[in-house]
């Protein structure tokens, strides 16, 4: 099983700054098979990235998605108020999937 | 619009089992794979596995093996998970989700409103 360890835990972060979210896999991960969500509470996830690099239907272009291998990045340009949230990552290369534990986003 | 419906929340007592149902529609059921994700008070999401609606196989997470049961009715357009020897540790919302395409290699795209499955004695 591969498992994805997000860091940091929480990010206390202004409106306006930028969010850099880390997600490392422990086994290569394709990065076809990476995605990421967006969750706030009381809420089901929302699919922000896929493909680690594609946007989602109706995601702001602020959310960019990069990285290969065994290390993945999601950038949050200049946060709105809304996007203070918990961010998982996920990966589906292989026919056992496995989500990060998170990294919550909060405003400082 | 993609509907995934799922049963009323349970309260079972240690070492039952409890069956959640997630009744989908408005697309054809089977050609997107359904995963069953839950997520306990406070804590982030954990997979627990898929089921192929089209022919019925299913994969699990190592942790839920022989302890888990994902199936499907097509003329109903329904999907299950059950989940035996209940603990207090699988308290938690259990929430069915599309993937978006016809394998695994797609990621979620909907998600049911979950089931609020308790544990208590």
């Amino acid at each position: 099983e591969i498992v994805l360890t997000q860091s940091p835990g929480t990010l206390s972060l202004s409106p306006g700054e930028r969010a850099t979210l880390s997600c490392r896999a422990s086994q290569s991960v394709r990065s076809t098979f990476l995605a990421w969500y967006q969750q706030k509470p009381g809420q089901a996830p929302r699919l922000l990235i896929f493909g680690a690099s594609n946007r989602a239907t109706g995601i702001p272009d602020r959310f960019s998605g990069s990285g290969s291998g065994t290390d993945f990045t999601l950038t949050i340009n200049r946060l709105e108020p809304e996007d203070f949230a918990v961010y998982y990552c996920q990966q589906y290369d292989r026919s056992v999937w496995t989500f990060g534990q998170g990294t919550k986003v909060e405003i400082k | 619009q993609v509907q995934l419906v799922q049963s009323g929340a349970e309260v079972k007592k240690p070492g039952a089992s409890v069956k959640v149902s997630c009744k989908a529609s408005d697309y054809t059921f089977t050609n997107y794979y359904l995963h069953w994700v839950r997520q306990a008070p406070g804590q982030g999401l954990e997979w627990m596995g898929w089921i192929n609606p089209n022919s019925g196989d299913t994969v699990y997470a190592e942790k839920f093996k022989g302890r888990v049961t994902i199936s499907r009715d097509t003329s109903i357009t329904t999907a299950y998970i059950e989940l035996s020897a209940l603990s207090s540790d699988d308290t938690a919302v259990y929430t069915c989700a599309r993937g978006r395409g016809y394998s695994y290699k797609f990621p979620i795209d909907y998600w049911g409103h979950g089931t609020l499955v308790a544990v208590s004695s």
